[in-house]
């Protein structure tokens, strides 16, 4: 079974802070794909990015970076000097090769104040 | 604005009624899935169609149904409501079924059964 866990329900910070919102997945497939989305109070997911199983490359876009570790089944994301508009609930999120379903972490909200 | 609209945005039901909630995906997109997103929850995938067939389902009972149109718009069916239907629900689209596409959500329609 694919499984998708965010512990961390809520974070708060103060702007300019940097925060690490974790995830950690579980998968028996060899080929899968890990994603991150941002759901401002509007709700719509927003696409922050993409990771295959196969390209363990850190990534870093701007003010966030995403460590993806195999072997520890975890693909963090990091806000450096968060700012008051980073204020979200954060889903990170695990597909199979075949289909495009997602599975769902519950999710961490994260609320910068200025 | 990923181009993918819903409609309508918020609905108020009676439990036992039905209710339909239609979908226009982006533009090039053969593939619609759809997804409950209980207050507090990440976001659950109902089912996925794919040129008009059903192409996957999670773990929703029958009274949850869907269509998808030739021009892949597409159609969520609930029957017989029950109070805990009442959540976002989320329609996503994407260019093709493969696994690892990127999905492009729209805005959700938030459903409330009385």
């Amino acid at each position: 079974a694919q499984k998708v866990t965010q512990a961390q329900t809520e974070i708060s910070v103060v702007e300019k802070e940097d925060v690490t919102l974790d995830c950690v997945y579980e998968t028996r497939d060899t080929t899968y794909y890990l994603f991150w989305y941002k759901q401002p109070p509007s709700g719509e997911l927003v696409f922050l990015i993409r990771r295959n199983s196969f390209d363990e490359q850190n990534e870093i876009s701007g003010r966030y970076s995403w460590n993806f570790q195999k072997s520890t089944s975890s693909f963090n994301f990091t806000i450096t000097a968060s700012q008051v508009v980073d204020s979200a609930v954060y889903f990170c999120a695990l597909s199979g090769r075949a289909g495009t379903a997602l599975i769902f972490g519950k999710g961490t909200t994260l609320s910068v104040s200025s | 604005e990923t181009g993918v609209t819903q409609s309508p945005t918020h609905l108020i039901k009676t439990r036992g009624q039905q209710v339909t909630l239609r979908c226009s995906s982006q533009s090039g997109h053969n593939t619609v899935s759809w997804y409950q997103q209980a207050l507090g929850q990440g976001p659950q995938f109902i089912f996925q169609y794919y040129r008009e067939e059903e192409n996957g389902r999670g773990n929703f009972p029958p009274r949850f149904s869907g269509l998808q149109f030739p021009n892949y718009s597409s159609e969520l069916n609930v029957n017989a409501l029950e109070l805990d239907d009442s959540a976002l629900y989320l329609c996503a689209s994407t260019p093709d079924r493969a696994g690892g596409t990127e999905a492009f959500f729209g805005q959700g329609t938030r459903l409330t059964v009385v």
